[in-house]
């Protein structure tokens, strides 16, 4: 079974440009997540989905952050414009259910390190 | 606001000793609790769950317990092995109607042969 797969691995960008990153979760798992995590902390998270509802955003900067769940599957987080304190590694996680379902554990994508400039 | 502490940045074990892993948490009283493995470069890996009606938990050489009077749950690792160093995370759902995850810093574990 795939794990879930995120794209690219790495980026580059100068500040005030924009940047997406993708996502695709383990297949049939409803819940979908997205961290951000800094050098040295534990990953703190911007949203959450389930299926294609947001149900948290509460950390989601809006100002310059988005993300999309269509059809409840792949999801894209995008920053416009990207800052310098944007910087940071971008961890797409998913699972089967959220709390009380017995199926909370989180599965992690590899992550997109982004440097911005 | 609600705080997660992973006592100990970095812990080194000699190979073969129990390492023990602290979380403290405060404020919030945690449905469950989970705790993860990171390597460099890649994402968390689960190991082991915890709900709050649970006082211990195991699997192979890895021991958790959970301590909703205290707020705290300790990670032991067994017999300890160079492969098991790495960042061990903690998370807490400290959500009531819906879940809310956070996580701890981490603690980065060394197990010198």
């Amino acid at each position: 079974e795939a794990g879930v797969v995120q794209s690219p691995r790495y980026k580059i960008i100068e500040k005030k440009q924009p940047v997406a990153f993708w996502c695709n979760p383990i297949s049939g798992h409803n819940t979908l997540y997205w961290y951000r995590q800094n050098l040295g902390q534990g990953p703190e998270l911007l949203i959450r989905y389930e299926n294609e509802e947001a149900v948290d955003d509460s950390q989601l900067p809006k100002d310059r952050f988005s993300a999309e769940r269509l059809k409840g599957v792949d999801s894209t987080l995008k920053i416009q414009p990207a800052e310098l304190g944007d910087s940071a590694v971008y961890l797409c996680a998913s699972s089967l259910g959220g709390t009380g379902t017995g199926e909370e554990t989180q599965y992690f994508g590899p992550g997109t390190r982004l440097l911005v400039l | 606001s609600q705080k997660i502490e992973q006592n100990s940045e970095a812990l080194n074990i000699q190979e073969g000793k129990t390492a023990t892993l602290t979380c403290n948490y405060t404020n919030y009283s945690p449905a469950y609790l989970q705790w993860y493995r990171q390597d460099p470069g890649r994402g968390p890996v689960f190991l082991l769950l915890i709900r709050e009606n649970e006082k211990e938990k195991r699997k192979e050489r890895l021991k958790v317990t959970f301590d909703t009077t205290l707020k705290q749950s300790l990670f032991h690792i067994t017999a300890s092995q160079p492969a098991d160093s790495a960042t061990y995370l903690c998370a807490l759902d400290i959500g009531s109607s819906a879940s809310k995850i956070i996580f701890g810093s981490g603690t980065r574990l060394s197990i010198r042969p």
